[in-house]
């Protein structure tokens, strides 16, 4: 079983449409992490989290440390928010913070 | 402030060729972790320096090895190429103390 893991594997979305993609985590971590990865394969870093809830414009990721549960939610989407969206944990079992366990990924569809 | 660079951008090499990716980290960092993204397995560690130090090692075979530079620079070596070996490798900087990594755009290596 994956250490990470991330629903749902694809994504299709009018745009417009609310989203939200979840991940759940086995292991103790000290940071759980969003990512976000376009067609070319640069990963940006969208959010980091170790406790409750962060907001950057239309995105919002909040984090559920007792039930290890986080979700990524997409406001009013728009066809350019298309991309892959990775959930990554960090410092599980009080290990490195430079160590990330990643999740299978999200591919998000956003249609106009 | 630069980002993280990675050269060579991309990369053509046969079976049984050895490789060296590097990677500049953004100014100021000096953890360096890389990681391997392939189809089948997604997203995976390979190693993290730190100050000239390998701090953490994924569970790669011995012909994936890596180093760091005094002036934090990282490099990775891939000896005896595989088939299996293709695929897009990312190195990701950060702060001692911060879980935040920052990647750069990878190299695309295949193996032909």
């Amino acid at each position: 079983k994956n250490e990470v893991e991330q629903s749902p594997q694809n994504l299709t979305a009018q745009e417009g449409e609310f989203i939200t993609i979840n991940c759940s985590y086995s292991v103790g971590i000290s940071a759980l992490h969003w990512l976000q990865q376009h067609p070319g394969g640069g990963i940006v870093s969208l959010f980091m989290l170790s406790s409750g809830k962060k907001k950057h414009g239309r995105l919002i990721a909040t984090i559920n440390i007792q039930e290890k549960h986080s979700s990524l939610h997409i406001t009013a989407s728009h066809p350019r928010d298309s991309a892959v969206y990775i959930c990554a944990v960090s410092g599980q079992y009080g290990g490195s913070q430079g160590n990330l366990i990643f999740g299978k990924g999200t591919k998000l569809s956003v249609k106009p | 402030k630069a980002g993280v660079t990675q050269t060579p951008r991309y990369l053509i090499k046969t079976r049984g060729q050895q490789v060296t990716l590097s990677c500049s980290p953004i100014s100021g960092h000096r953890s360096v972790s890389w990681y391997q993204q392939t189809p089948g397995q997604g997203l995976q560690f390979l190693f993290e320096y730190f100050s000239e130090t390998q701090r953490n090692k994924g569970n790669f075979p011995g012909r994936f090895s890596g180093r760091q530079f005094s002036n934090s620079r990282s490099e990775m070596n891939v000896s005896t190429l595989e088939l299996g070996d293709s695929a897009l490798y990312l190195c990701a900087s950060r702060v001692a103390g911060s879980d935040t990594q920052y990647f750069g755009p990878g190299t695309r290596l295949t193996v032909l």
